[in-house]
């Protein structure tokens, strides 16, 4: 079975921390994602990686980075946290296909509180 | 654009209730459509999905059928059960890239 682990269930950061958020997947997957989960909005991609030092900004980039340096881990980096960070994140993986997409395998997710 | 919309939320159903939750899809070509299911405390599990048209997903129950002409992809259950409170999601790939797009989520709730 996949696997993709998300480092923190819960986190709670004081506005204008630096925050990391590590997700670790063991399928040898190319493609990793973070999202973000609010309540109405469904899942918002934030960024996308195809490829290892590979990245793509999603719909909502603002606000974040990200790393790839090993192919099985993908970092999300609040560079100052605000309390509109305050939300569920949500990360994925899946495997690189040509002209489409697979389906995507995801963590728990790491509720995180801004305060 | 892209998008996906799904019917509204929350639903809440006596169990063995029939289930419908609606969801219609815009995209260019031909996406694959998926169903997502998230049960209290947890990520994001594929629960069902199809690659072309007219084809039908399963599992666990539940179907959904790829209609290129209506746009949609309706997830159905027969007879629900109280273990299938959750929150859904209706997702369609984005044409060439490899990302998906996901719907906003219908929260079902199941009464005993």
């Amino acid at each position: 079975d996949v696997k993709v682990t998300q480092s923190s269930r819960y986190l709670v950061k004081r506005t204008g921390e630096k925050v990391f958020l590590e997700c670790v997947q063991d399928m040898d997957h190319e493609n990793m994602f973070w999202y973000r989960q609010d309540p109405g909005l469904g899942l918002r991609l934030i960024y996308f990686s195809y490829d290892v030092k590979m990245k793509e900004k999603g719909d909502i980039p603002e606000g974040y980075s990200v790393s790839r340096e090993k192919k099985e881990r993908f970092s999300l980096i609040l560079e100052s946290a605000s309390t509109n960070q305050t939300s569920m994140y949500l990360c994925a993986s899946s495997l690189r296909r040509l002209g489409g997409s697979y389906e995507q395998y995801f963590g728990p997710g790491t509720r995180l509180t801004v305060t | 654009g892209n998008s996906v919309t799904q019917m509204e939320g929350p639903v809440t159903l006596s169990e063995e209730a029939f289930l419908t939750i609606n969801c219609t899809y815009t995209a260019t070509g031909y996406p694959s459509l998926f169903w997502y299911v998230q049960y209290p405390g947890e990520g994001l599990q594929l629960l069902l999905k199809a690659t072309k048209a007219d084809d039908k997903g399963s599992n666990k129950g539940f179907e959904a059928t790829y209609r290129k002409e209506t746009t949609s992809f309706h997830l159905e259950k027969g007879s629900v059960q109280v273990s299938d409170s959750a929150v859904y999601f209706c997702a369609h790939s984005r044409g060439g890239a490899q990302k998906l797009v996901f719907g906003q989520g219908t929260r079902l709730t199941i009464n005993p």
